[in-house]
């Protein structure tokens, strides 16, 4: 069983609507990911929040807004996708944002634009 | 910057049988972290195995074990008696201890045990 919880699993959005995606974790962990990861390759980060601060964000398109409403949860807020935005979303957690902190990954919420 | 590189897009094993993936990095850093994920079919991101540079010694956990050439700048996973569950895609990742918690992924190394 994951530590980090994604919800929904599965997500089919046409490129007017407007959805989240939520990740939760109660391992007391401070820092938080979003990746995004296409077919046969590798997560790619987008956003880093640490201690529910926005620390990293990786020139990621406006139309994808993170959320950190409080050190339990991490929203994903989508509005007005592209065909290429379709992937599986990934949420991670670590301890912490400094030194060796393994991160802890949820199952993902694999995304479909239509 | 750093970069990883692995080499095998895909392998595939006999069960039982023991596997090697192989994993080259690229840093000019001298503290850093190496990370071997699995994401099997179910997608999620399993931490495998850990090792730090500062260590000589050889990571292991369990079947999983890997070989840390730290001049050569290679971090391989062995994986003894594959098991079909051993089927998944691996990730070998770089973490430089001094730029925050930041992974940098190989391009994965698909792995089909085969019964």
């Amino acid at each position: 069983d994951t530590e980090v919880t994604q919800t929904p699993k599965h997500l089919v959005m046409g490129m007017t609507n407007k959805k989240s995606l939520k990740c939760e974790q109660h391992m007391g962990h401070r820092a938080m990911y979003w990746y995004k990861q296409k077919a046969k390759k590798p997560p790619e980060l987008m956003f880093v929040y640490s201690y529910e601060k926005l620390s990293i964000n990786e020139s990621v398109p406006s139309r994808f807004s993170p959320e950190c409403p409080n050190s339990s949860l991490l929203n994903l807020h989508l509005h007005a996708l592209q065909p290429e935005d379709s992937a599986l979303y990934l949420c991670a957690s670590s301890q912490g944002w400094l030194g060796n902190q393994p991160q802890h990954f949820g199952d993902g919420t694999r995304l479909s634009i239509l | 910057a750093q970069t990883v590189t692995q080499s095998q897009p895909e392998m595939s094993v006999q069960e039982a049988e023991t596997v090697t993936l192989s994993c080259t990095y690229d840093t000019s850093e001298s503290n850093y972290y190496l990370f071997w994920y699995k994401q099997p079919p179910s997608r999620q991101m399993i931490l495998v195995i850990r090792q730090e540079a500062y260590k000589q010694q050889n990571a292991t956990e369990n079947r999983f074990s890997v070989n840390f050439q730290k001049a050569a700048k290679s971090f391989s996973l062995k994986i003894s008696d594959s098991q079909l569950g051993d089927t998944a895609m691996y990730f070998c990742a770089f973490m430089n201890y001094n730029a925050g918690n930041m992974l940098t992924f190989g391009g994965g190394t698909r792995l089909m045990v085969k019964p």
